[in-house]
């Protein structure tokens, strides 16, 4: 089946370095990457949707230019926590979506990386 | 602002029990509903996606059934066993969306 990892899948950072979480799909061509951020007791929140050779799309409220996300490839995407601050401490968690299926978007199933815990001193 | 809202939040059962939870999303601009299991320290994996008004799903002991114009899922597993231990979480994909909006998922225990 459908694998994606996720790398590294806990961090601790000094504040102000900066953090980069690479997820990869091992067996498909990954066409679109959704990044989460979980915090303690709340659901899933979308951060932004990359798609391959574009730029992302943000959600309202996420700094684009803290959260730099690449997809440069159809198996590679990465998201890089800038100058971290220990209010960045959270679960990131990425998702991957392949078009090549044949089915309407809303119907593909994703398939999820095991997430990184990124703890900011 | 969607909501997903799941219940309860937690869940503590003794093996054998047969146990169930509700999803709840908005009943407007539907596409689909999906369910996925997660696993302490794994990726969550997808159980079901579902997108019919009176639609049931199966896969061995855990089955869903989706109302959409009520705007509910629920998710039954029969006869619980200690490997269903799990967080299992809804989310819903709304017409002209393109992003699934999760709940906060219920947390599922079962004792031997």
């Amino acid at each position: 089946g459908a694998v994606v990892s996720q790398h590294p899948s806990w961090v601790i950072c000094k504040s102000g370095t900066s953090v980069k979480i690479e997820c990869r799909s091992l067996d498909f061509q990954a066409t679109t990457m959704f990044w989460y951020r979980q915090f303690p007791k709340q659901s899933l929140m979308l951060m932004a949707t990359s798609n391959e050779g574009s730029k992302a799309t943000y959600e309202q409220g996420v700094e684009k230019d803290k959260f730099l996300i690449n997809h440069a490839s159809l198996t590679l995407s990465t998201l890089t926590v800038t100058s971290a601050h220990p209010e960045d401490s959270s679960f990131y968690i990425c998702s991957a979506r392949n078009h090549d299926r044949g089915l309407v978007s809303g119907a593909n199933v994703l398939t999820f990386g095991a997430g990184s815990r990124l703890t900011v001193l | 602002i969607l909501n997903v809202e799941q219940s309860p939040q937690s869940l503590h059962v003794q093996e054998g029990d047969s146990t169930n939870f509700t999803c709840s999303f908005p009943s407007s601009n539907f596409y689909a509903l999906h369910w996925y299991r997660w696993e302490t320290a794994k990726s969550p994996e997808a159980l079901f996606v579902m997108t019919l008004n009176g639609d049931e799903k199966k896969k061995g002991r855990i089955s869903a059934t989706l109302n959409t114009k009520e705007g509910y899922s629920y998710l039954y597993i029969k006869g619980s066993q200690p490997e269903d231990s799990a967080t299992y979480l809804c989310a819903f994909w709304g017409y002209n969306t393109d992003k699934l909006i999760f709940g906060t998922g219920t947390r599922l225990q079962v004792f031997p």
